[in-house]
């Protein structure tokens, strides 16, 4: 089973610009598996943000999906996020998780990281 | 897509069994088979529990079952341990505009 790690600044100001990166390990990007991205702001329960296949394919929350951008790094193992113009409801902890493709359940999680949106 | 229905909190004795529901609607729970559970304890990464409305992944107790019916989904734990004390979120796949919807948790305390 793969073992993901998220990374990234903890702190951005708002209007500002979300950016992690997860880290794939015991296995490879190139995978047939879908690398995504879920959050839960403090307190609360847990919002699907979106995913992307090593290929370049991504499917995005609707509600997020003009200020959302994934990539994949081939070379590196590892998947980004960025997520522009962030305002005090974007922080949250962002884990990201994997689901294999032709299945619909996320078997793997990292730890998660908190983003906090303040000046 | 609105985030699935569940109740707040449960709780029980141990030894007993509680179920949790999570309601959806014909366009995610309803239709289709695809509905996960997790477990999830505090300042911790979500824990996979049931996949696909039943299955449990290796290594899950037996003391957890998923069934459904219709629009509503329902996780049992059953023999209620300690250590079953966590929120618990449904997730399910929702089709191509928005692929995954989670609920809004339940928090299982133990009594």
């Amino acid at each position: 089973q793969v073992q993901l790690q998220e990374s990234g600044p903890g702190l951005v100001k708002p209007s500002g610009t979300l950016s992690l990166t997860c880290d794939v390990s015991a296995g490879s990007i190139t995978n047939s598996q879908w690398w995504t991205w879920v959050r839960q702001p403090p307190g609360k329960g847990l919002e699907w943000i979106g995913e992307i296949y090593h290929r370049g394919h991504t499917n995005y929350n609707p509600s997020l999906k003009s200020r959302i951008t994934m990539s994949v790094d081939m070379s590196k193992d590892h998947f980004s996020l960025r997520l522009t113009s962030v305002t005090a409801a974007d922080t949250a902890v962002y884990y990201c998780a994997t689901h294999r493709d032709g299945y619909n359940f996320f078997d793997s999680w990292g730890q998660g990281a908190l983003v906090t949106v303040s000046s | 897509q609105s985030a699935l229905t569940q109740p707040a909190s449960v709780s029980g004795s141990p030894g007993q069994s509680i179920t949790i529901s999570c309601t959806g609607t014909g366009n995610d729970v309803g239709a289709y088979n695809l509905v996960s559970w997790y477990q999830q304890y505090p300042g911790k990464a979500p824990k996979l529990m049931i996949y696909e409305v039943y299955k449990r992944p290796s290594g899950v107790s037996i003391r957890f079952s998923g069934t459904k019916s219709g629009n509503t989904a329902s996780l049992t734990i059953s023999g209620l341990q300690a250590e079953d004390e966590a929120h618990y979120y449904c997730c399910s796949y929702a089709g191509l505009t928005t692929p995954y919807v989670f609920g809004i948790g339940t928090t299982v305390t133990v009594l």
